[in-house]
């Protein structure tokens, strides 16, 4: 079985632009999350999708957005990018009521 | 900070020796994950302890659990270079899965 999958690894962008990151789940995973990991603030929660509704938010800006598709393919959206958005972003998926968690490689994003 | 507190922070040892890592944690739980990530990639499930438990072992790793001290710890014995890597503990706060601090392992051969 195919893991999760992550689209782009890398990408640079600058202050101001608008990034979409993509994240394929595990097939049979309707639960789909997401995290930004930073040096300084670690792995923090960003939100979490299952059958295309937004279950969770963590405390982000309203500038961090993201959808889920039918075929449970989980898009994020950061817009007017700052400095500060610079991490890796992970995407993880998971069975519905279970506790583990299944991670992509993440994309790393650096805004300059 | 609805982190999870994990030390050391940084753990140097030689191929062979043990590594025991500790997590705290501020609120209740009904289970506790620890994961571990190589050199910033994904992170990989290790082992999960119900609060129910209170120790659970998988090949090289022990994991223990001290729901009145709100505490876990996760041993890995007789270490390899393969295990250098960050370890991190994650508990869920109201659907949403928490992460500590993080613990780096080095393991020089």
């Amino acid at each position: 079985k195919a893991g999760v999958t992550q689209t782009p690894r890398y990408l640079i962008k600058t202050r101001g632009q608008q990034v979409t990151l993509s994240c394929s789940p595990i097939s049979g995973h309707r639960s789909v999350s997401w995290y930004q990991q930073t040096p300084g603030q670690g792995l923090q929660f960003l939100f979490e999708y299952f059958s295309e509704t937004q279950r969770n938010k963590g405390n982000f800006p309203g500038r961090f957005s993201g959808r889920q598709f039918s075929n449970s393919r989980s898009e994020m959206n950061v817009s007017t990018l700052e400095l500060g958005d610079s991490a890796l972003y992970l995407c993880a998926s998971k069975v519905t009521g279970d506790n583990e968690q299944f991670f992509g490689p993440g994309t790393r994003l650096t805004v300059l | 900070s609805q982190q999870g507190e994990e030390d050391p922070q940084a753990l140097s040892i030689q191929e062979g020796e043990n590594a025991t890592m500790n997590c705290s944690y501020k609120t209740s739980i009904n289970n506790l994950q620890w994961y571990r990530q190589n050199s910033g990639r994904g992170l990989v499930h290790l082992i999960l302890i119900r609060s129910n438990e209170r120790e659970k072992h998988s090949g090289r790793l022990r994991v223990t659990l001290d729901t009145s001290k709100k505490s876990s710890s996760l041993l890995i014995t007789a270490s390899r270079a393969a295990d250098t890597a960050s370890y991190f503990c994650a508990r869920y706060n109201t659907d949403k899965l928490i992460f500590g601090t993080g613990t780096r392992l080095q393991v020089f051969p």
